[in-house]
């Protein structure tokens, strides 16, 4: 079975270019999450999709941050413009479930550094 | 006060040591408790769970857990040197099919062989 795949695996942007982020989740997986990490900080939650609607966006920072997740399968996360607080590692999750005690499945992450 | 702390190490033991790795939380609520593994670079790994009071095994790890005092534990027995990593310490919160992850900032370990 593949697992969580994400793209791309880093990217390198000025400040205020565009970049998106895709994930894929594990099939069958109704729920997806976004996370980002900073460097220093605590993984943080961004928002959380199930199938194709989303459940849970209060993680995201800005309105610069725009996710979409269309027909329920892969979800893209979009940045624009991109600043620089906006780097870090934004890794995707998912799970079959969301109920207590349901593994959420991690991507590699992408690395995002703005320049 | 952070909804989960750990304290970031680096923790280091020699191998075959027992490394004990620790997590607090705020949420007097909370039912359920992950430890995650990631190695540098890759993705967070659930290691271990879990839910009720006490001692839970599973190989050379246990998790303890006391909701009183709002502590979980992570303990790995004879510590090999591929366990160095950071130890990522993850509390469910929301309600009905929401259930984000808060984590702690994660211990580093380090086995020396």
């Amino acid at each position: 079975e593949a697992g969580v795949t994400q793209f791309p695996s880093h990217s390198v942007i000025e400040k205020g270019q565009t970049v998106t982020l895709r994930c894929d989740p594990i099939s069958g997986h109704d729920n997806l999450y976004w996370y980002r990490r900073v460097m220093g900080k605590e993984i943080k939650f961004l928002l959380h999709f199930v199938k194709e609607s989303k459940q849970d966006e209060s993680g995201m920072p800005n309105n610069r941050f725009l996710a979409e997740r269309t027909g329920g399968t892969y979800s893209t996360l979009k940045v624009q413009p991109a600043e620089l607080e906006d780097s870090g590692v934004y890794f995707c999750a998912s799970s079959q479930l969301a109920g207590y005690g349901n593994e959420q499945f991690f991507g590699p992450g992408t690395r995002l550094t703005v320049l | 006060q952070k909804e989960v702390e750990q304290n970031s190490g680096p923790l280091s033991v020699p191998e075959g040591a027992i490394a004990s790795l620790n997590c607090t939380y705020s949420d007097r609520g909370s039912q359920s408790f992950f430890w995650y593994r990631q190695y540098s670079g890759k993705s967070p790994e659930l290691i271990m769970s879990i839910y009720s009071n006490g001692d839970k095994e599973d190989g050379r790890f246990t998790a303890q857990l006391n909701k009183a005092s709002q502590y979980v534990s992570l303990l790995i027995r004879d510590s090999q040197p591929s366990d160095s990593a950071t130890y990522l310490c993850a509390v469910p919160r929301g309600a009905g099919n929401n259930r984000k992850l808060i984590w702690g900032l994660g211990t580093s370990l380090a086995v020396n062989p």
